[in-house]
């Protein structure tokens, strides 16, 4: 089932903060984080396991609730660089991706 | 670490010819690959996933005759797009996961644009 993200798409000004969501109605084994910039493939970001588990470098972090069934990234004083779009992903029997939140980060 | 290389990277061609796409794992072995379809301003759409020495599982909706997967070595999966049309045209992408202590991991080629003429 594929994971549900919100929100869709977001604008920043530089050096704010943002929290991107990824839901599941069914607890999820994994969850995984890929930024994808146009016209280029994703880059792997970083991967949860356990429930209540908190992962995070540099200023992009990402947390995976209790249940299982929620994930989120969060990414504080932003910069230019951050813009693209985050998809989570999971493996249970196949891989899915949720459908992608954009990210612009302006001046 | 974990490298993952896709070739060729743009394609251009002609309907009804066929094309091979290469996906390799420059640095470690991958135990599973992936292949994506990704269409403009949309999510990954896996088309099928590959283990070496194995049949591809292809997801539903996906021909299997049409596109063709080899999974030859720990290293290398090929990708044919075969009598290629315009609406094959798309961003295919590929991953390989190495499968060790921390599953799930995948790590993304550059992509092979495909446009049929």
């Amino acid at each position: 089932q594929q994971p549900v993200q919100s929100p869709q798409a977001v604008i920043l000004r530089e050096g704010e903060d943002a929290v991107i969501n990824c839901s599941s109605s069914k607890a999820l084994y994994s969850v995984h984080w890929y930024r994808q910039k146009h016209g280029e493939a994703p880059v792997f970001l970083m991967i949860l396991l356990k429930g209540g588990e908190q992962k995070g470098h540099e200023k992009i972090s990402a947390s995976f609730n209790e249940k299982k069934q929620q994930s989120s990234l969060y990414l504080t004083a932003s910069q230019l660089s951050y813009s693209g779009t985050y998809f989570c992903g999971t493996v249970q029997g196949k891989s899915t991706f949720g459908d992608g939140t954009t990210l612009t980060v302006k001046p | 670490g974990a490298v993952v290389s896709q070739h060729p990277s743009r394609v251009i061609c002609k309907s009804g010819t066929s094309v091979k796409i290469e996906c390799r794992s420059l640095d470690f072995q991958a135990t599973t690959m992936f292949w994506y379809r990704q269409f403009p301003k949309q999510s990954l759409m896996l088309m099928a996933t590959s283990n070496e020495g194995s049949k591809a599982t292809y997801e539903q909706g996906v021909e299997k005759d049409k596109f063709l997967i080899n999974h030859a070595s720990l290293t290398l999966s090929t990708l044919t797009v075969t009598s290629a049309h315009p609406e094959d045209s798309s961003f295919y992408i590929c991953s390989a996961s190495p499968g060790t202590s921390i599953p799930d991991t995948q790590y993304f080629g550059p992509g092979t644009r495909l446009t049929v003429l």
